[in-house]
C-alpha cells in the first residue's frame, strides 16, 4: 500500500485550523492508519492510531477520521509547538508511510 | 519508562557492512515486536524490517531484503540489524520502534530510539 500525504508543506498562522490529508493506493483494512509528529532533531511521536484513536497525553485539538482509502488528520487551533512535520503510517499489512506534511509558521 | 537506545552508527564505505543495535528497558522485551525505520536526513521515514514478538518471522522492506538481517536477543533485551552490501542509499538515521500492544507484530509504534547516524560515502 503506497501512501501519499498532502499537500507537501502547509503555511499556516497560530489560531488557523490544519487539515492534513492521507490518501492510499488500496483500502487501509481495519482503517488501520496513524499519525506522528517529528520535530526537528527528534524521533517521532505517535498521535493517533485506529484513524481516530487519540494516543495517550495528546491535547484533543488533535483529531483523525477517515476510513478506506481517504484519512485526515485535523489540527483544531494551531499552538506554537505543533509547527512540525506530520506522518501518516498504514498497519494493515507490511508497514509503510506516507512522504509527510510540513505545518509551517506563515 | 520505556527506552530504546540505538548504536553502531559510524561512516562506512560502499559495499562494506555495519551491524546496528537496539538495547531495550523499561518493558517486557520478549512480549514485543520491534521493528527498525530509517530516515535519511531531511527526508521522510522509511519502514526496514520487523522481527515478531514470538521470533518466529522476520519482514524486510524489498530495498533491502538479501542485505540487511535482523535479529534479537530477548536474553540481553537487544535488538540487531546486520546491514551488507552497504550503498549511499542505505545513509540514513536509523531508528528501533516498539509496537504499542503486545502479542502483535503490524502495529503503530508508541516508542522510538533516538536513532543512529549510518553514513555510507568513500
Amino acid at each position: 500500500i503506497v501512501l501519499t500525504q498532502s499537500p507537501g508543506t502547509l503555511s499556516l498562522s497560530p489560531g488557523d485550523r490544519a487539515t492534513l490529508s492521507c490518501r492510499a493506493s488500496q483500502s487501509v483494512a481495519g482503517s488501520y492508519l496513524a499519525w506522528y509528529q517529528q520535530k526537528p532533531g527528534q524521533a517521532p511521536r505517535l498521535l493517533i492510531y485506529g484513524a481516530s484513536s487519540r494516543a495517550t497525553g495528546i491535547p484533543d485539538r488533535f483529531s483523525g477520521s477517515g476510513s478506506g482509502t481517504d484519512f485526515t488528520l485535523t489540527i483544531s487551533r494551531l499552538e506554537p509547538e505543533d509547527f512540525a512535520v506530520y506522518y501518516c503510517q498504514q498497519y494493515s499489512g507490511s508497514p509503510g508511510f506516507g512522504q509527510g506534511t510540513k505545518v509551517e509558521i506563515k | 519508562e520505556v527506552q530504546l537506545v540505538e548504536s553502531g552508527g559510524v561512516v562506512v564505505q560502499p559495499g562494506g557492512s555495519l551491524r546496528l543495535s537496539c538495547a531495550a528497558s523499561g518493558f517486557t522485551f520478549d512480549d514485543y515486536s520491534i521493528h527498525w525505520v530509517r530516515q535519511a536526513p531531511g527526508k521522510g521515514l522509511e519502514w526496514v524490517s520487523l522481527f515478531s514478538w514470538d521470533g518466529t518471522s522476520t519482514l524486510y522492506a524489498d530495498s533491502v531484503k538479501g542485505r540487511f538481517t535482523i535479529s534479537r536477543d530477548n536474553s540481553k533485551s537487544s535488538l540487531y540489524l546486520q546491514m551488507n552490501s552497504l550503498t549511499t542509499e542505505d545513509s540514513a538515521f536509523y531508528y528501533c520502534a516498539k509496537v504499542a500492544l503486545p502479542y502483535g507484530d503490524l502495529l503503530y509504534f508508541d516508542s522510538w530510539g533516538q536513532g543512529t547516524l549510518v553514513t555510507v560515502s568513500s
